[in-house]
């Protein structure tokens, strides 16, 4: 079945680490996103990749950074930069002009 | 800057009734509005999709309507079910230059029994 992976499902990072989240898809799909979700806050895009090689920063990019090197593939990496980054992440796929995909989300806690 | 406003922040309904959800847009440029719901623990998934060509569109219990002029589309859920017990999504996204979508602030539905 085509779909869009996140992992890990938790994941928890100490002071001054850096961690990565993955992203997987096998729906062909040309561009990725990454968004951070927080209580009462919606949905805020980090980063997105419409082509592989090359990506955006998006509305809230300041402590994160993301590879595209393979179009099924998107990580992001939280960096201790983030100085808040206790928050659900969502990753999502589309083709050029339809509609996301999402990922079940990967739940990031500083412990 | 929201670029769009999505109300009520949170929707109580009784079982049987009528839930709807408002979102309002200032950028004339939209050309898709999909409505997105999402359990917790989980990641959103596309519930319905208008374009701006339709004044509305229904898919089983869901509704959307979408009012041009106004620069308002809605999501009417019939029959409401516990089940629909949900956070919603709108979103606004211009197809064809990035296809970035823009998401309301969500409204987290319940529907008692």
């Amino acid at each position: 079945d085509g779909g869009i992976t996140q992992s890990p499902k938790y994941l928890f990072r100490k002071e001054g680490q850096n961690v990565t989240l993955s992203c997987e898809q096998n729906l062909n799909h040309d561009a990725m996103y990454w968004y951070r979700q927080d209580p009462g806050q919606g949905l805020r895009l980090i980063y997105y990749s419409q082509i592989v090689n090359d990506f955006q920063k998006g509305d809230i990019a300041e402590g994160y950074s993301v590879s595209r090197e393979k179009k099924e593939s998107f990580p992001l990496t939280v960096t201790s930069a983030q100085k808040n980054p206790t928050a659900f992440y969502l990753c999502a796929s589309s083709k050029h002009s339809g509609g996301y995909t999402f990922g079940s989300g990967t739940r990031l806690t500083v412990v | 800057q929201q670029q769009v406003k999505q109300s009520p922040q949170s929707l109580i309904v009784q079982k049987g009734g009528i839930s709807i959800i408002n979102c309002a847009y200032e950028n004339t440029a939209f050309d898709y509005f999909p409505w997105y719901q999402q359990f917790p623990g989980k990641g959103p998934a596309l519930l319905i999709a208008i374009r701006p060509d339709v004044s509305e569109k229904k898919e089983g219990r869901f509704t959307i309507s979408f009012n041009k002029s106004a620069k308002q589309f809605s999501l009417h859920i019939m029959d409401s079910q516990p089940g629909d017990s949900a956070t919603y999504f709108c979103a606004a996204s211009i197809r064809y230059t990035g296809n970035q979508f823009y998401f309301g602030t969500g409204t987290s539905l319940t529907v008692i029994p």
